[in-house]
């Protein structure tokens, strides 16, 4: 079974505040992804990256930056977090070529941002 | 208008009755289409995956894709209240490396 794994699962962090996320996925899977999930908005992309140090921008990629040094760890981080950025984040993996399979999620980190 | 649209809920239905949850979409590029179940204080698990039109079938499960409609569905039979969860439908053109465009999610609850 594919395994992701999100290194917290509750994180309170200060406005103004750099955060770091963690993501590490088990499968050796080239693709890998971070979202946000927001009540009434569903999951939002928010950057995407389809080999290590390649890095593509998601649909909401403004106050965030990816970090993909090795291929099994996708970081996520808020440059200088703010009281929008509260939210549940949500990292997922999927492979290339001919065992493409849909994405697989961890269990995401709930982040408050005071 | 979003993309893809999705009742929101809340859906609750009496343990053993066949639930149906639908999903519309406005992309005709869209070619491939996910069910995914959230538990509470949980990621998204993948339930169920289809490409173009037609039926697949899981144990209680089934997913339906109707492309001349823009119009997908899963059905659950014999309910069973480990089945309360919301479901996300997702969807994308092409398959692993294509970024999902999501359904907001219906949450459902099986009343025992």
């Amino acid at each position: 079974d594919v395994k992701v794994t999100q290194s917290s699962r509750y994180l309170v962090k200060r406005t103004g505040e750099k955060v770091f996320l963690e993501c590490v996925q088990d499968m050796d899977h080239e693709n890998m992804f971070w979202y946000r999930q927001d009540p009434g908005l569903g999951l939002r992309l928010i950057y995407f990256s389809y080999d290590v140090k390649m890095k593509e921008k998601g649909d909401i990629p403004e106050g965030y930056s990816v970090s993909r040094e090795k291929k099994e760890r996708f970081s996520l981080i808020l440059e200088s977090a703010s009281t929008n950025q509260t939210s549940m984040y949500l990292c997922a993996s999927s492979s290339q070529g001919t065992s493409n399979q849909p994405q697989h999620f961890g269990d995401g980190t709930r982040l408050s941002i005071l | 208008q979003k993309e893809v649209e999705q009742d929101p809920g809340p859906l609750s239905v009496p343990e053993g009755a066949i639930v149906s949850l639908n999903c519309t979409y406005s992309n005709s590029a869209f070619q491939y289409f996910m069910w995914y179940r959230q538990y509470s204080r949980k990621g998204p698990e993948l339930l169920m995956y289809t490409y173009s039109s037609g039926n697949k079938e899981d144990g209680r499960f089934t997913a339906q894709v109707d492309k001349s409609s823009k119009y997908i569905s899963l059905f659950i039979r014999d309910s069973q209240p480990s089945d309360s969860a919301t479901y996300l439908c997702a969807m994308s053109a092409n398959f692993g490396n294509e970024k999902l465009t999501f359904g907001t999610g219906t949450r459902l609850t099986i009343i025992p």
